[in-house]
């Protein structure tokens, strides 16, 4: 079955620190994976998305994101994280045009 | 260039009574989709639309929900009567075939006391 599995339903890092946030997938082929993040009380925001091609994925706000198909992974990360960053974050995968999300992981930034 | 748009942002009503939720896609875009996100099961994929066509709408939970979209610059989710248990944060998507990525709207936070 096709499903998309955010391991981490929190993750605290102090400001300034790099940040990895996980997510893994089931599909048969290759598939479009994005990730979003949704602050407090807003709709989700599209940070970068994978189709083919380059395995390393640049987005906005500073993140980037790593296809590894041998891990069936898709991994967010970030340098040096901003208070600013302190969101949830939702791993997406593409099944003929809906979208399975993963449960989500919370960042708290310690400043 | 305008993201998608939803009104109304807060909708409080009592048990019962109808409630309409609207969405205008982004120009050009031939796929809507409506979400609902609540604590317990996070976003639920309740219907989409393709070139205003329901195409799967297997996540609307029961009968009291109907969705619309009669043209490509308009959709409605409609709840009649709502019960409390419909209190969530209900958002909008729509997204352009090729390219696949959804765009969302801000969401409606829709209380049912």
């Amino acid at each position: 079955a096709q499903s998309v599995t955010q391991p981490d339903i929190h993750i605290t890092v102090s400001e300034g620190a790099s940040l990895e946030l996980r997510c893994n997938y089931s599909y048969g082929a290759t598939p479009y994976l994005f990730w979003y993040v949704q602050s407090p009380g807003q709709g989700l925001q599209l940070l970068l998305k994978y189709f083919s091609g380059d395995t390393l994925v640049q987005g906005i706000k500073g993140f980037e994101a790593e296809f590894k198909r041998s891990q069936s992974s898709f991994n967010l990360r970030k340098p040096s994280v901003h208070w600013s960053d302190a969101a949830e974050y939702f791993c997406g995968m593409d099944s003929s045009y809906k979208l399975i999300f993963g449960s989500g992981t919370r960042l708290l930034v310690r400043p | 260039d305008a993201g998608v748009i939803q009104s109304p942002r807060h909708e409080v009503t009592e048990m019962g009574q109808e409630v309409t939720l609207r969405c205008k896609p982004i120009s050009g875009h031939d796929y809507l989709f409506w979400y609902r996100q609540t604590m317990m099961r996070g976003l639920e994929l309740l219907i989409y639309f393709n070139n205003n066509v329901p195409i799967d709408d297997s996540g609307m939970p029961e009968d009291r929900f109907s969705a619309k979209m009669p043209n490509a610059s308009f959709s409605t989710l409609k709840i009649q009567p709502s019960e409390p248990r419909d209190s969530a944060v209900y958002f909008c998507a729509s997204s352009l075939a090729g390219l696949r990525a959804q765009y969302f709207g801000p969401g409606t936070r829709l209380l049912v006391l």
